[in-house]
Parts: structure tokens; C-alpha cells; sequence
């Protein structure tokens, strides 16, 4: 299995900021994604991380609230611009090797006030 | 299109009662089912996984999951409760793949009473 972490782990943030959480894992994987699970509610995919492409993003999310880098095979970082409180989530990397299973990194807890 | 619909939001057992946590799909393709398992703030933990082979599926911590094609079901059970199983629980489903976008059930949370 993959080792996964997230940085940061929670944060709280002010209204209107933007910020960057990273991912990042042990060995080299196939596909990166991200999810979002909002207060007391399930995970929602956000995006595909692409290695060396623009991410793919489900209907819903688009790349200026959450742009998305994959520079390499091991890392990733998702930022959330301008944010509000309604972007106060838990935001969750995935990864997979090939048609491994997917593994799910800890979370990082954002808060906006 | 995929989804999952997991029945009840919230189930109570008796610790070293049975645990049943329903779980329907639907798919036009043969899919890949999952649960997942989170405890309190932590991130999600995969506790097994149906791929189109055994229709029983083994996982870890005493769960397993049928596959039933005819109901469209993967319900989880564990024979016997521990307070520890005390979590929410995820039903998942992948038109693709395990290693493809996952489609989230809205959770079942747990509870085990002494």
C-alpha cells in the first residue's frame, strides 16, 4: 500500500485567501485525485491530477477555484482561491498504482471564517 | 451514469450483535464496489473490495461484502460487534476500475452500544 500524506493537516483561514495543500507519496503512482467531504457529508471528487497535463475536472469544480498541479509522479497540490465559508471542508488526496486499489491520504481540514 | 445508495444513515448493534450496513448500486457496466471505513478524524481506510471475482468478498477487521448481481446489492456484514467498529462507513462504486474516479455513498455511521 501507499503512504500518503498531507500538508497541511488543518488550517483556518480568512475569508477571500487562498491556500495550497499539498500530497504527497511514498512511491510512484498512476492516478492522483482529489475529493472534498463537506461537513457531516460524503466525499465528492473534485479533479484527476494529471502528471504533466492540466487536471480533470468533474461538473461542478473548475480550475480557477481549484487549481491543480502534478509535477511529478509522487506530488500534488490543490489550492482553493478566494474562499468562503462555504469552502470550509475536509479535502482528501487519493492515489492508485495502475488498477491498484486507491488509497486515501488523512485529510486536511480547512476552515474559513 | 454510476451511484450507490446506502440505506440508513445512522445503525445501532449491541456490541457482539450482527452488523448489517445496506448498500444498493446502480451501473450499466459490470462495476467495482468498495467500503471504505473512517473513524473519527482520520482519512478513509479501504476495508474491501469486489472486482467481478468471489461474489463474497473478505476484508479486514471480520467484514465482508456479497456481491448480488439480482438485487443489485454489497451489503456489508460482521458477525459479531466491537466497540472499536464504532465509524462511518462508505459504500463506493467505480465504473472503470479500483483505481479510477470513486462514486461515494452518503455514509452509514455506526454505533456500537455496550
Amino acid at each position: 500500500s501507499a503512504v500518503i500524506s498531507q500538508k497541511p493537516s488543518r488550517d483556518i483561514c480568512q475569508r477571500g485567501t487562498s491556500l495550497t495543500i499539498q500530497c504527497q507519496v511514498d512511491s510512484q503512482v498512476t492516478m492522483m485525485f482529489w475529493y472534498r467531504q463537506q461537513p457531516g457529508q460524503s466525499l465528492t471528487l473534485i479533479a484527476t491530477a494529471n502528471q504533466g497535463s492540466e487536471a480533470t475536472y468533474e461538473s461542478g469544480f473548475v480550475i480557477d477555484k481549484f487549481p491543480i498541479s502534478r509535477p511529478n509522479l509522487t506530488f500534488s497540490t490543490l489550492t482553493v482561491s478566494n474562499m468562503s465559508p462555504e469552502d470550509s471542508s475536509i479535502y482528501l488526496c487519493s492515489v492508485a498504482a495502475s488498477s491498484d486499489t486507491q488509497y486515501f491520504g488523512p485529510g486536511t481540514r480547512l476552515t474559513v471564517l | 451514469a454510476q451511484s450507490v445508495t446506502q440505506l440508513g444513515s445512522h445503525v445501532s448493534v449491541s456490541e457482539g450483535a450482527l452488523v448489517l450496513l445496506r448498500c444498493n448500486y446502480s451501473s450499466s457496466v459490470p462495476p467495482y464496489l468498495f467500503w471504505y471505513v473512517q473513524y473519527p478524524n482520520q482519512g478513509l481506510q479501504l476495508l474491501l473490495k469486489y472486482t467481478s471475482a468471489a461474489t463474497l468478498v473478505k476484508g479486514i477487521n471480520g467484514f465482508e461484502a456479497e456481491f448480488k448481481k439480482s438485487e443489485t446489492s454489497f451489503h456489508l456484514t460482521k458477525p459479531s460487534a466491537h466497540m472499536s467498529d464504532a465509524a462511518e462507513y462508505f459504500c463506493a462504486v467505480s465504473p472503470y476500475s479500483s483505481a479510477s474516479k470513486i462514486i461515494f455513498g452518503s455514509g452509514t455511521r455506526l454505533s456500537i452500544r455496550p
